[in-house]
């Protein structure tokens, strides 16, 4: 089973911030990397595919990046909405996630 | 308009069976672009895939839970479902079912989500 490690477990920003969120595979996933955003009370949305890829309707502030084992998800600049938890999800070998990153207002 | 909804009971007894049913409506099952899939998530913890399944009778699941699900189809119906074997209060979780889609390799589509709670 690869296991996805993300990194930091919360990061606490302010609207308007640069947030970057690490994800680590313990064995390659070549590009085969999503990231999707989970609000309260919601079921996850799908921002990131494909390690670089943004889902259709997603806005241009949110990119990712990365290949092999490590990847990074770029929000340029938080919008109030865009505090929330966001997973990584590698289709490598089955399908895992990772533990998810917090992103909460300072 | 693209929508799933899950259903299922909200509680279930410990070793009991555990069954989940998603009804999707506005896009057919059988569209060869699209996977279906189960995952669950334990209160307060994070995304556990538990099974998904290819219209043509492809299936895979996760290993560790393999033994006790099973993920099945009923097209005329447009619907797929899970059956999980055994539970414990470990599988206490919402439980949510999803679009994999092919272009995305991803999950791109989620419903709700229906929480269950395994308590004698």
């Amino acid at each position: 089973e690869i296991v996805l490690t993300q990194s930091p477990a919360t990061l606490s920003l302010s609207p308007g911030e640069r947030a970057t969120l690490f994800c680590r595979a313990s064995q390659s996933v070549n590009t085969y990397l999503a990231w999707y955003q989970q609000r309260p009370g919601q079921a996850p949305r799908l921002l990131i595919h494909d390690a670089s890829r943004r889902a259709t309707g997603i806005p241009a502030r949110f990119s990712g990046s990365g290949s092999g084992t490590d990847f990074t998800l770029t929000i340029s600049s938080l919008e109030p909405e865009d505090f929330a938890i966001y997973y990584c999800q590698q289709r490598s070998n089955w399908l895992t996630f990772g533990g998810g990153t917090r992103v909460e207002i300072k | 308009q693209l929508q799933l909804r899950e259903s299922g009971p909200g509680l279930a007894r410990p070793s009991e069976t555990l069954s989940l049913t998603c009804t999707v409506s506005g896009y057919s099952i059988r569209n060869s672009s699209s996977y279906w899939g189960w995952i669950r998530q334990p209160p307060g913890k994070g995304l556990e895939w538990i099974a998904a399944l290819y219209y043509s009778g492809s299936i895979s699941y996760n290993p560790s839970l393999k033994s006790r699900v099973l993920i099945s189809e009923d097209t005329s119906k447009n619907q797929f479902s899970l059956k999980m074997t055994s539970v414990t209060a470990a599988d206490t979780a919402v439980y949510y079912c999803a679009r994999y889609l092919k272009f995305y390799d991803a999950f791109d589509f989620w419903g709700h989500g229906t929480m269950v709670t395994v308590s004698s």
